[in-house]
C-alpha cells in the first residue's frame, strides 16, 4: 500500500497567519491527492481534490499544489473556523490511504 | 442533495460480526459517478479506508482487513452494507460511509459522508 507521510503532526498559529501542511507519498501518485478537514465529532469534508481543484463552496484561502510524491495544502489567512485537523488522501490506487493528520491549533 | 446515513448496532461482542448499513438519499446509489465506501476512525486516531463498492457490486478491500470484510449493495433499497467478522477491541471506531465522486478526467473526491456511527467492541 502507498504510505502517506503528513507533516507537521500539529501546528500552532494565529488568526490571519498562513499555514502550510505537506504530504509525501511513498511512490508517484501523479496528481491523485485530496485534502480533507475534520472538526471534532464531525465527518471529514473535502477541501481540495486532484491536488489543486477547490471543492465547490470552499473558501479560496485554501489552495493545493504539488505532483508526483510531494504535495502541499496552504491556508492563506487562517480564520477561526479553520482550526481543525487536516488529512491528505491518495486515490491513485487501492487501497486508498490517508496521511496521519495535522492538527491546526490556535496560538 | 445527496445524503448518507449509517445504521447498525453500537455494541458488538468480541469474535462476532459487525454489520452496518448506509442509506443513500437525495440521489441514486446506481449513479455511475459514485463509488461507495466505508472509512473508520478509532478513538483519537486517524482515518482508515476499509473498502469500496460500485453499484454493480464490484469491490476493493483494504488488504489489512480483506480476510474479514464483505461489502454489498442493494440498489432496490438504495443501500450498501459492511460486514466485518471476528471483531476485536481494535475494531472499536467511528465508522463512516462515504461517496467518492468521479468528476471526470481521472479526478476524484470523497464529497459526501455520513455523520458516522460509533461501534464499540466489548463483552
Amino acid at each position: 500500500a502507498i504510505q502517506m507521510t503528513q507533516s507537521p503532526s500539529s501546528l500552532s498559529a494565529s488568526v490571519g497567519d498562513r499555514a502550510i501542511i505537506t504530504c509525501r507519498a511513498s511512490q508517484d501518485i501523479r496528481n491523485d491527492l485530496g485534502w480533507y478537514q475534520q472538526k471534532p465529532g464531525k465527518a471529514p469534508k473535502v477541501l481540495i481534490y486532484a491536488t489543486s481543484y477547490l471543492q465547490s463552496g470552499v473558501p479560496s484561502r485554501f489552495s493545493g499544489s504539488g505532483s508526483g510524491t510531494d504535495f502541499t495544502l496552504t491556508i492563506s489567512g487562517l480564520q477561526p473556523e479553520d482550526f481543525a485537523t487536516y488529512y491528505c488522501l491518495q486515490d491513485y490506487e487501492y487501497p486508498l490511504t490517508f496521511g496521519g493528520g495535522t492538527r491546526v491549533e490556535i496560538k | 442533495q445527496l445524503q448518507l446515513q449509517e445504521s447498525g448496532p453500537g455494541l458488538v461482542k468480541p469474535s462476532e460480526t459487525l454489520s452496518l448499513t448506509c442509506t443513500v438519499s437525495g440521489g441514486s446509489i446506481s449513479s455511475r459517478s459514485y463509488y461507495w465506501g466505508w472509512i473508520r476512525q478509532p478513538p483519537g486516531k486517524g482515518l482508515e479506508w476499509i473498502g469500496t463498492i460500485y453499484y454493480s457490486g464490484s469491490t476493493n478491500y483494504n488488504p489489512s482487513l480483506k480476510s474479514r470484510v464483505t461489502m454489498s449493495v442493494d440498489t432496490s433499497k438504495n443501500q450498501f452494507s459492511l460486514r466485518l467478522s471476528s471483531v476485536t477491541a481494535a475494531d472499536t471506531a467511528v465508522y463512516y460511509c462515504a461517496g467518492r465522486q468521479n468528476y471526470g478526467s481521472g479526478r476524484y473526491g470523497v464529497d459526501v459522508w455520513g455523520q458516522g456511527t460509533t461501534v464499540t467492541v466489548s463483552s
